[in-house]
């Protein structure tokens, strides 16, 4: 089973809401992500957990704020977004295995407007 | 700096053609390589990846990819394209010793098979 979920499917949210995106998995994976990716374009890593511990930001906006509560869930806080935040927003996870050789399963994602 | 090229943005094919989509990365040290495949309205699904050893690698639905290290290349194939291949094609790069979760991504290639 190689499935990571993520919910809701889409979002709309205002510039003054304050939402969370949501993401699991139960493939005993230590290494969760979060990317972002605009129409037609690759996706951009945005967070790294390992261990439940965050260990790569890549110069995300303060206003995206990631949490990990567990070794299965990764939720993303979003409050105060701008409308160029509109993307969709992946969650991945992967083994964390030794030697690097780390493969990284895909959610279907979050497709979010904001307005 | 790192970077992935991948040289078509927009293949299209008649079904039964034979397809090859280029993929080259910048990174002189060993990397980790993979192939994802985003289906029309579906997440990213991993369709090949290589890590090491035999450097022609099979993946699922009839694609296979070869790492030519020489030419920092990674070209994915299929010798038969069907309809239901439609999609957008990631190729993936992971530097092997990089820092977690530095997968780096392709700009996408576009195949659009005609029935």
């Amino acid at each position: 089973d190689t499935e990571v979920t993520q919910t809701p499917k889409h979002l709309v949210m205002g510039m003054t809401n304050k939402k969370s995106l949501k993401c699991e998995q139960h493939m005993g994976h230590r290494a969760m992500y979060w990317y972002k990716q605009k129409a037609k374009k690759p996706p951009e890593l945005m967070f790294v957990y390992s261990y439940e511990k965050l260990s790569i930001n890549e110069s995300v906006p303060s206003r995206f704020s990631p949490e990990c509560p567990n070794s299965s869930l990764l939720n993303l806080h979003l409050h105060a977004l701008q409308p160029e935040d509109s993307a969709l927003y992946l969650c991945a996870s992967s083994q964390q295995r030794r030697g690097n050789q780390e493969t990284q399963y895909f959610g279907p994602g979050t497709r979010l407007l904001v307005l | 700096a790192q970077s992935v090229s991948q040289h078509n943005h927009h293949v299209i094919l008649s079904e039964a053609a034979s397809l090859e989509l280029g993929c080259n990365y910048s990174y002189g040290g060993t990397v980790n390589l993979f192939w994802y495949v985003q289906y029309p309205g579906q997440h990213l699904q991993l369709l090949l990846k290589y890590f090491s050893g035999d450097p022609l690698v099979k993946g699922i639905k009839g694609f296979e990819a070869e790492f030519i290290k020489s030419k920092f290349s990674f070209n994915l194939r299929k010798p038969s394209v069907q309809w239901s291949d439609t999609a957008e094609y990631f190729c993936a790069v992971n530097p092997y010793g990089g820092s977690q979760g530095n997968l780096i991504f392709g700009k996408g290639t576009k195949l659009s098979v005609k029935p």
